[in-house]
């Protein structure tokens, strides 16, 4: 399975747009990459996912490269409910979820 | 739709006691699973259920731990004697199928003094 790369913490500002990286060099080409999210206190949230395409849903935008060795999380206009840990997962081909350390995210106004 | 439940949120015990937490998936999903997440690390996978069967519970301790799922719907989780290390935040998602998305519940925060 293939390993993902996060920075441990960012911040932005509320109503700036928000960029997560994600490294995953050794991804295989039947891997999506998955994107949940967990506020404090609470269960993982999904976000969204791709696996070649760039894709776009009603919370976030994912940017992947061509040769798919990373990945961008985009939440377009941030707000103070998106603080939480954001996880980039590489999902092999039995789905299932292998969660790293992911990014802390802090949104602040 | 409701979500994921699970109960207690909260519970603490002491070493060697036992404990059980319950979760209710989301209606009509046929894959269930049980995660432990240690403070500060992500989740990790204890064991998935497809409809009332074990698919995975490779990471599961057996020694101390075990989980059912009659019916195909509600799940159960004992541990069975505690140990100091297994004080955690116990998450149970559910997904309508093993490739779709999973939802996850609130968790279980368990403590063992």
């Amino acid at each position: 399975d293939a390993k993902t790369t996060q920075p441990p913490s960012m911040d932005c500002a509320e109503g700036r747009a928000a960029n997560l990286p994600c490294n995953h060099s050794t991804i295989s080409g039947n891997e999506y990459v998955y994107w949940y999210r967990q506020i404090h206190s609470q269960g993982p949230q999904y976000i969204i996912h791709g696996l070649k395409n760039n894709e776009t849903n009603e919370m976030a935008s994912l940017i992947i490269t061509e040769d798919r060795k990373s990945s961008t999380l985009i939440l377009p206009h941030a707000t103070l409910r998106d603080t939480a840990v954001y996880y980039c997962i590489a999902l092999p081909g039995d789905y299932k979820l292998s969660f790293g350390a992911g990014t802390t995210v802090t949104v602040r106004a | 739709e409701a979500g994921v439940a699970q109960s207690p949120r909260y519970k603490i015990i002491e070493k060697r006691q036992s404990v059980a937490f319950w979760c209710n998936p989301i209606s009509g999903h046929a894959t269930l699973y049980w995660y432990q997440q240690i403070l500060g690390q992500g989740p990790k996978l204890l064991i998935q259920f497809q409809n009332n069967g074990v698919v995975d519970d490779s990471q599961l301790p057996k020694d101390r731990f075990s989980a059912e799922r009659l019916k195909g719907v509600d799940s159960t989780l004992k541990i069975q004697p505690a140990k100091l290390e297994d004080s955690a935040v116990y998450l149970c998602a559910s997904s309508p199928d093993w490739y779709n998305e999973q939802f996850f519940g609130p968790g279980t925060r368990l403590t063992v003094l």
